[in-house]
């Protein structure tokens, strides 16, 4: 069975400052792992995919992930927050694609000014 | 381009009332659809999945049930409301190497 862990359920930072966001696979199979965001009462938009390529995984808005099979990782980085990224984080695991795609609970950024 | 379109977007609805949300699809042929429910603080939670007409699987034992009576048409369905059900509920489609692509949500209030 596939689970996803993220760690902290609301994380703060100060605009311009690292956002770090935690996210710990299981998965019995080669992972498809996933970050989405989500804005209050929207759906879920992807922000970047990892699918056996390469580990460093950059996606939309700024935002990267690094895929470390070593430590069943894929934390969300983004070198300096904006306002305009707080929002709900998710990190995400399937199979195969996007099918029966399992999520975690989820992390709210906060963004100070 | 595809297009997911799902209503209504909010919904209060009775104790013991019946439950018809609606979800298509628009610009794809053959997806696999979903039905999630996001509660507060608890990520999203995979109800029922689709990989065909007629063809639903239930990923948690609960009072809701799903359709599918076309190829791009997804209903979540209730004969009778809890206030359990109250949540927002997200329909997705993806397709074999695709990842989920997400409606906008419906916020369901039983009360």
């Amino acid at each position: 069975a596939q689970s996803v862990t993220q760690l902290g359920s609301h994380v703060s930072v100060s605009e311009g400052a690292l956002v770090l966001l935690r996210c710990n696979y299981s998965s019995s199979v080669p992972p498809y792992l996933f970050w989405y965001v989500q804005y209050p009462n929207q759906g879920l938009q992807l922000l970047l995919k990892y699918t056996s390529a390469a580990t460093l995984v950059k996606g939309i808005n700024g935002f990267e992930a690094e895929f470390k099979k070593s430590e069943t990782s894929f934390h969300l980085t983004k070198p300096s927050a904006h306002m305009s990224d707080a929002a709900e984080y998710f990190c995400a695991v399937s199979h195969t694609g996007g099918f029966k795609t399992i999520f975690g609970a989820g992390t709210r950024l906060f963004v100070k000014a | 381009s595809q297009t997911i379109h799902q209503w209504p977007a909010t919904l209060v609805q009775p104790v013991g009332s019946p439950l018809s949300l609606e979800c298509t699809v628009e610009g794809t042929s053959n997806p696999n659809l979903y039905w999630y429910r996001q509660a507060a603080g608890r990520g999203l939670q995979l109800l029922f999945y689709s990989v065909g007409i007629g063809q639903i699987s239930s990923e948690v034992p609960q009072n809701l049930s799903a359709s599918r009576p076309q190829d791009r048409q997804f209903i979540l369905s209730s004969k009778k409301l809890l206030l359990s059900d109250s949540g927002f509920y997200l329909c997705a489609w993806s397709l074999e190497n695709t990842e989920a692509f997400f409606g906008q949500g419906t916020r369901l209030t039983v009360v």
